[in-house]
């Protein structure tokens, strides 16, 4: 089975600070890993998505990901932070395991503070 | 091209009462996916759906939960007798596929509605 671990439910940062988001997953098949953004009152954004091909993804907004098979993980960063980046942020896992469905299983969440 | 629709975006019941939520995949999208977003909790997975079909229901409630994709018109959640407890905010997604007739999963993304913020009194 599949699962997201997210360290960290606030994250704070100055605007033009480096912004980095963790993520863990655990999965018994190669896993597909998305990052989604939610501003508030709003609905997912997809930012990127690993699926096997390139480890290191850019995703929109200057965001980008690197996926580490040794280490599990599949930390978002940003090199210099914005007050718009303001959000939350999931890091998902496709389940296509077992029941291959592709449903989505999230993390808790990781609320971006971008500090003036 | 137009993105999910949901509506209403903001639904409030009275305990007892019925609630029904739409959502409209993209255009050309079969795939719809239902989640839902507890007060300080992640998105968890409800029910995956095909035209006509259920093909995933592991994460919806056993009682007083459904849903349906009819072959035309939008995907319904309904929420038969609700609780306080059901105050949440319910996303669905569309994909253009899903898991393929193969069994072969699409890696295809899933986007995502504005939600239906549901609450009740």
């Amino acid at each position: 089975a599949q699962s997201v671990t997210q360290l960290g439910s606030h994250v704070s940062v100055s605007e033009g600070a480096l912004v980095l988001l963790r993520c863990n997953y655990s999965s018994s098949v190669p896993p597909y890993l998305f990052w989604y953004v939610q501003y508030p009152n709003q609905g997912l954004q997809l930012l990127l998505k690993y699926t096997s091909a390139a480890t290191l993804v850019k995703g929109i907004n200057g965001f980008e990901a690197e996926f580490k098979k040794s280490e599990t993980s599949f930390h978002l960063t940003k090199p210099s932070a914005h007050m718009s980046d303001a959000a939350e942020y999931f890091c998902a896992v496709s389940d296509h395991g077992s029941s291959n469905t592709g449903k989505l299983i999230f993390g808790q969440g990781t609320t971006l503070q971008v500090k003036p | 091209n137009a993105g999910v629709m949901q509506n209403p975006r903001h639904l409030v019941r009275r305990r007892g009462q019925e609630a029904r939520l739409r959502c409209s995949p993209m255009k050309g999208h079969s795939h719809v996916y239902w989640y839902r977003q507890l007060p300080e909790e992640g998105l968890k997975f409800m029910v995956y759906l095909q035209k006509e079909n259920i093909i995933d229901e592991s994460g919806m409630p056993k009682e007083r939960f459904s849903a349906e994709f009819p072959k035309e018109g939008p995907s319904i959640l309904r929420i038969q007798q609700v609780v306080r407890g059901d105050s949440a905010a319910y996303f669905c997604a569309s994909s253009p596929a899903g898991t393929q007739t193969s069994g072969i999963t699409s890696t295809d993304t899933q986007y995502f509605g504005p939600g239906t913020r549901l609450t009740v009194l």
